[in-house]
């Protein structure tokens, strides 16, 4: 079946430290999205990326890194400079704005 | 002021109620209208999807929009417990590629 992983489910990260959330898709899309969500809150847009080797920022890009080297892959970096990186974290990816986005299940980080 | 806006709620309804879920929005240029609907820790998932004015309808869900007055709504008949969840309005113009989402609204459906 076609769809979205992201991994993992939960993360947990130290102050200081990196850490990469995983976003694959086996839909053929060439879109690809990167939104953060607070509690109570809508989705904010980290990043995205409408084809391989090119990405742009979006609303709260600071703190944040990707890379698109393959189609399927769209890799997120939280970095030590996102002092506020405590969020549910949401991958998506589309043939074409038109006709939707289809999101991954989310990845839940934690700053401990 | 937030080019699409939504109601946060939280909205409770009785078990079987109709609701009405609304988003305005700012851009006359948006074309394409959806919503998604998302369960508490989970992606949101694609619920309906319209183009320009009008309704469109499947099963308990209505879509409607108009675009004289930049207004979109979302109808539930007959709503169950299983409906209870955050619903999210998104748009999208003729350019295509980004959606813009409104801030959802969280529904509960009491049985």
């Amino acid at each position: 079946d076609g769809g979205i992983t992201q991994s993992p489910k939960y993360l947990f990260r130290k102050e200081g430290q990196n850490v990469t959330l995983s976003c694959e898709q086996n839909l053929n899309h060439d879109a690809m999205y990167w939104y953060r969500q607070d509690p109570g809150q809508g989705l904010r847009l980290i990043y995205y990326s409408q084809i391989v080797n090119d990405f742009q920022k979006g609303d709260i890009a600071e703190g944040y890194s990707v890379s698109r080297e393959k189609k399927e892959s769209f890799p997120l970096t939280v970095t030590s400079a996102q002092k506020n990186p405590t969020a549910f974290y949401l991958c998506a990816s589309s043939i074409g704005g038109i006709y939707g986005y289809t999101f991954g299940s989310g990845t839940r980080l934690t700053v401990v | 002021q937030k080019e699409v806006e939504q109601d946060p709620g939280p909205l409770s309804v009785p078990e079987g109620a109709i609701v009405s879920l609304n988003c305005t929005y700012s851009n006359s240029a948006f074309q394409y209208f959806m919503w998604y609907r998302q369960y508490s820790r989970k992606g949101p998932e694609l619920l309906m999807y319209t183009y320009s004015s009008g309704n469109k309808e499947d099963g308990r869900f209505t879509a409607q929009v108009d675009k004289s007055s930049k207004y979109i709504s979302l109808f539930i008949r007959d709503s169950q417990p299983s409906d209870s969840a955050t619903y999210l309005c998104a748009t999208s113009n003729n350019a295509g590629n980004m959606l813009t989402f409104g801030g959802g609204t969280r529904l509960m459906v009491k049985p």
